[in-house]
């Protein structure tokens, strides 16, 4: 398997742009995360989808923020619009939950660049 | 509000020693915990998940531990190796399969 797939790999973008990230889960897998890495605040929990359905998105920043999951292979994280502190790297996992036992792989991220 | 605590924030040590790293959290209900490793500019690699009734796991010159009474977790690294130089990473599962993640440890393996 190839793996989890994120899109683009570096995105940078002027304040105000609309920004779309995305993200192509392990085939087989019910689960899909984002994330979001920063220095200041580490690894952050953005949205958390189970077959396909959003369960917990409490890590959303603000309206700004936008995610979907049209199908089990495809998930997009959206900001606009995108701000300087929305710079950081966003990543993509899934794993096949088994009543929350099982590991989360990771895509490589995706570095955003707001100027 | 599950927290999580790793230290120390970096580490320099020889090539052949064995090492301990440290990650704390604070609520104790967990459904498992695991190690990951993240080299620079990279994704995160999962390296040990310890299910809350397990005490310890091993892989390789892995080996985690596990004390949930006392909110602690050790990632054992023996005989260290160059490659082994990176970002090791703790989380915790609480509930709905979502992670809470410490700061990390950078390690540094000097040849």
């Amino acid at each position: 398997d190839a793996g989890v797939i994120q899109s683009p790999r570096h995105e940078v973008t002027e304040m105000g742009q609309e920004v779309t990230l995305r993200c192509k889960p392990i085939s087989g897998h019910n689960s899909l995360f984002w994330y979001r890495q920063t220095m200041m605040r580490g690894l952050e929990l953005l949205i958390y989808f189970n077959n396909n359905v959003p369960i917990d998105d409490s890590g959303m920043p603000e309206d700004r923020f936008s995610a979907k999951m049209p199908n089990a292979s495809f998930s997009t994280l959206k900001i606009q619009p995108s701000e300087p502190r929305d710079s950081a790297v966003y990543f993509c996992a899934s794993s096949n939950e088994r009543g929350g036992t099982d590991t989360q792989y990771f895509g490589p991220g995706t570095r955003l660049t707001v100027l | 509000k599950q927290e999580v605590t790793q230290i120390p924030a970096a580490l320099s040590v020889p090539e052949g020693e064995n090492l301990v790293l440290n990650c704390s959290f604070t609520d104790s209900a967990i459904y498992n915990l695991q190690w990951f490793r993240q080299d620079p500019g990279k994704g995160l690699t999962s390296l040990l998940l310890i299910q809350s009734s397990q005490r310890e796991q091993t892989s390789g010159r892995l080996n985690a531990s596990l004390d949930k009474s006392s909110g602690r977790s050790t990632l054992y690294i023996a005989a260290s190796q160059p490659g082994d130089s990176a970002t090791y990473l703790c989380a915790v599962n609480n509930a709905g399969n979502m992670l809470t993640f410490g700061g990390g440890t950078r390690l540094m393996v000097k040849p």
